[in-house]
């Protein structure tokens, strides 16, 4: 059983187009996340939610809205792409409490061109 | 907010022979915890060993141990008897109390000569 999954795993697409990333987890984790990694390895948190509740919104353009129509689903949804938006998008869950792990999706490569 | 550095951006070890990742943080909470997570060439992303701020004690995983530094907020990894396997991108994570943000630093690659 995948505890995170996230589709999907390859997204070519080009300048200007609305695409969607999905994440579902089934560990019953309370928090999701979606982190973004550049082409130089650098993991940075975009957004945090806990029980479907915004906690952290990371100075992200508004161009990106997560969604997240229960605690085991965050979506992540890019409008008006960018060259610059290529990257590898990791989804990842917790139980938000102490020494809680995250837990990683496979990640999603998202090339723009 | 909190920062994570890992000074070393890439560092080699020969098999079998031991090799230590830096990483030092900088917080004013009292109450934190540390991860180390390795990122083979798969791109998954592994959760390596973790470790309590609270606890003095140096958390182990079999072959990985970690020396941390509360006061000089230093949190290094130990990769004893490194294998081909362990070839990878290592990175340091500070988790605050409520975990709900968790920072990592820009990543150790690691290499392991045979």
């Amino acid at each position: 059983d995948t505890a995170v999954s996230q589709t999907p795993k390859y997204l070519v697409t080009q300048m200007g187009n609305d695409k969607s990333i999905k994440c579902e987890q089934n560990l019953g984790h309370d928090t999701m996340y979606w982190y973004k990694q550049d082409s130089k390895k650098f993991l940075k948190i975009m957004f945090s939610y806990n029980n479907k509740e915004l906690i952290i919104n990371e100075t992200v353009p508004n161009r990106f809205s997560p969604k997240s129509p229960d605690k085991a689903h965050l979506n992540l949804h890019i409008n008006s792409l960018e060259l610059g938006d290529s990257a590898v998008y990791f989804c990842a869950s917790s139980t938000g409490t102490d020494n809680s792990p995250l837990h990683f999706g496979n990640g999603t490569r998202l090339t723009v061109t | 907010a909190q920062t994570v550095t890992q000074s070393q951006p890439e560092m080699s070890v020969q098999e079998a022979e031991t090799v230590t990742l830096s990483c030092t943080y900088d917080t004013s909470e009292s109450d934190y915890y540390l991860f180390w997570y390795k990122q083979p060439p798969s791109r998954q992303m592994i959760l390596v060993i973790r470790q309590e701020a609270y606890k003095q004690q140096n958390a182990t995983e079999n072959r990985f141990s970690v020396n941390f530094q509360k006061a000089a907020k230093s949190f290094s990894l130990k990769i004893s008897d490194s294998q081909l396997g362990d070839a990878a991108m290592y990175f340091c994570a500070y988790g605050g109390y409520n975990n709900n943000d968790m920072r990592f630093g820009a990543g150790t690659r690691l290499t392991v000569k045979p």
